[in-house]
């Protein structure tokens, strides 16, 4: 059952405290993407990877870190430094054909 | 700057009813145009796939145009359905080898019986 899963779907932190969420994929794509959403706006770009052990700062990078040490998990880690991390975070892999990004269902994190 | 911009912001239709969303974008040099659908706490799924040679894409009840010249697409709903609740996404990706698509803000519809 080829797809791409998040993991927790809910995650709460509190303040000062860093936090991890899982992204895997079995689809074996090269590049792959973190978005954060909150209400009533389009999807930000945090990070991207587009192969092992290579990754670029998206739009809002401050705040979040992660690491590309294979190709099927690209975990986002939310620091303490990012002062309003509470969101609905959206992991996604691009297969390369026609460059069609496919997304995770989502984790929500919110704060303590 | 690399701007979609998608109206209306939201819309409520009765079920059986058709509608169309608009997505009007700045992207350039633009490679393709996707609508997506994401439903309430998921993440999107994409509908249709547009180049620049094509003016027109169906998926089922849903149909998609695009003007390269005008730099304008529509997503066309036909005869709604509750399950057609959901916000739709208009994505563009630039050309030359840019991995990194433009997102508009989404049209939130509302189906209702």
């Amino acid at each position: 059952d080829g797809g791409i899963t998040q993991s927790p779907k809910y995650l709460f932190r509190k303040e000062g405290q860093n936090v991890t969420l899982s992204c895997e994929q079995n689809l074996n794509h090269d590049a792959m993407y973190w978005y954060r959403q909150d209400p009533g706006q389009g999807l930000r770009l945090i990070y991207y990877s587009q192969i092992v052990n290579d990754f670029q700062k998206g739009d809002i990078a401050e705040g979040y870190s992660v690491s590309r040490e294979k190709k099927e998990s690209f975990p986002l880690t939310v620091t303490s430094a990012q002062k309003n991390p509470t969101a609905f975070y959206l992991c996604a892999s691009r297969e390369d054909l026609q460059e069609t990004q496919y997304f995770g269902p989502g984790t929500r994190l919110l704060v303590l | 700057k690399n701007q979609v911009e998608q109206s209306p912001q939201s819309l409520i239709i009765l079920e059986g009813k058709n509608c169309t969303l608009q997505c009007n974008y700045t992207v350039s040099p633009f490679s393709n145009l996707r609508w997506y659908k994401q439903d309430t706490g998921r993440g999107p799924v994409s509908l249709t796939i547009m180049t620049f040679s094509e003016n027109t894409k169906s998926n089922g009840r849903y149909t998609a145009t695009l003007d390269a010249d005008t730099k304008q697409s529509s997503l066309h709903i036909t005869a709604s359905q509750l399950s057609d609740s959901a916000s739709y996404i208009c994505v563009v990706s630039l050309g030359g080898g840019s991995y990194i698509p433009t997102f508009g803000r989404g049209t939130s519809l509302i189906v209702h019986p």
